[in-house]
């Protein structure tokens, strides 16, 4: 069975530009997760979804980052405008509804703003 | 709040060497409990977990058991190989709730 799936691997922009990052979860799976990486902060949760709709984005550094899920095989993660300070890796995960169920990661975006 | 503690890395050891990598907790509840491992270049994979007090999670020779009393998930290989050259996560979450509280992270390099 084909894992979670995300786009672009890699992507390097200048600042200023809007960056959008895309997810396919594994079929059949509930809940949807965007995660950013760096070295100074380790693992961040940005914001999860059940059934398409976000349940908590308290984790979504500031208005500049949104995330959508219009159905339950895609979802995007957007920037605009991008800063250096957003260079990192993003992850999106998906997990089954049931508790105790593994999140399954992608291997995630590295994103670099120049 | 929630958290998860675990040892500082890097951890460098020698192949067939014993590894112990540290993990404590706080929670409100019962937590499940796991281990996730990232190798270079890759998202994270569940490496094993536990759901309650004195379950011992298990995989690939790796060992964890859910210490209440101690509010530990300390991670346990007898002997490890460079192939298991990753980074590794402890991980929380909390009855009912699919969100996971990750700890820090420990890299952990194997030489031959």
């Amino acid at each position: 069975d084909a894992g979670v799936i995300q786009s672009p691997r890699h992507e390097v922009t200048e600042m200023g530009q809007e960056v959008t990052l895309r997810c396919k979860p594994i079929s059949g799976h509930d809940y949807l997760f965007w995660y950013r990486q760096t070295m100074m902060r380790g693992l961040e949760l940005l914001i999860y979804f059940n059934n398409n709709v976000p349940i908590d984005d308290s984790g979504m550094p500031e208005d500049r980052f949104s995330a959508k899920m219009p159905n339950a095989s895609f979802s995007t993660l957007k920037i605009q405008p991008s800063e250096p300070r957003d260079s990192a890796v993003y992850f999106c995960a998906s997990s089954e509804g049931h508790v105790n169920q593994p999140q399954h990661f992608g291997d995630g975006t590295r994103l670099s703003i120049l | 709040g929630n958290s998860v503690t675990q040892m500082e890395g890097p951890v460098t050891l020698s192949e067939e060497a014993f590894l112990t990598i540290n993990c404590t907790y706080t929670a409100t509840g019962y937590p499940s409990l796991f281990w996730y491992v990232q190798y270079p270049g890759e998202g994270l994979q569940l490496l094993l977990k536990a759901t309650k007090a004195d379950d011992k999670g298990s995989n690939k020779g790796f060992e964890a058991t859910y210490r209440k009393e101690t509010t530990s998930f300390h991670l346990e290989k007898g002997s490890v190989q460079v192939s298991d050259s990753a980074v590794y996560f402890c991980a929380l979450s909390l009855q009912g709730a699919q969100k996971l509280v990750f700890g820090q992270g420990t890299r952990l390099t194997i030489n031959p």
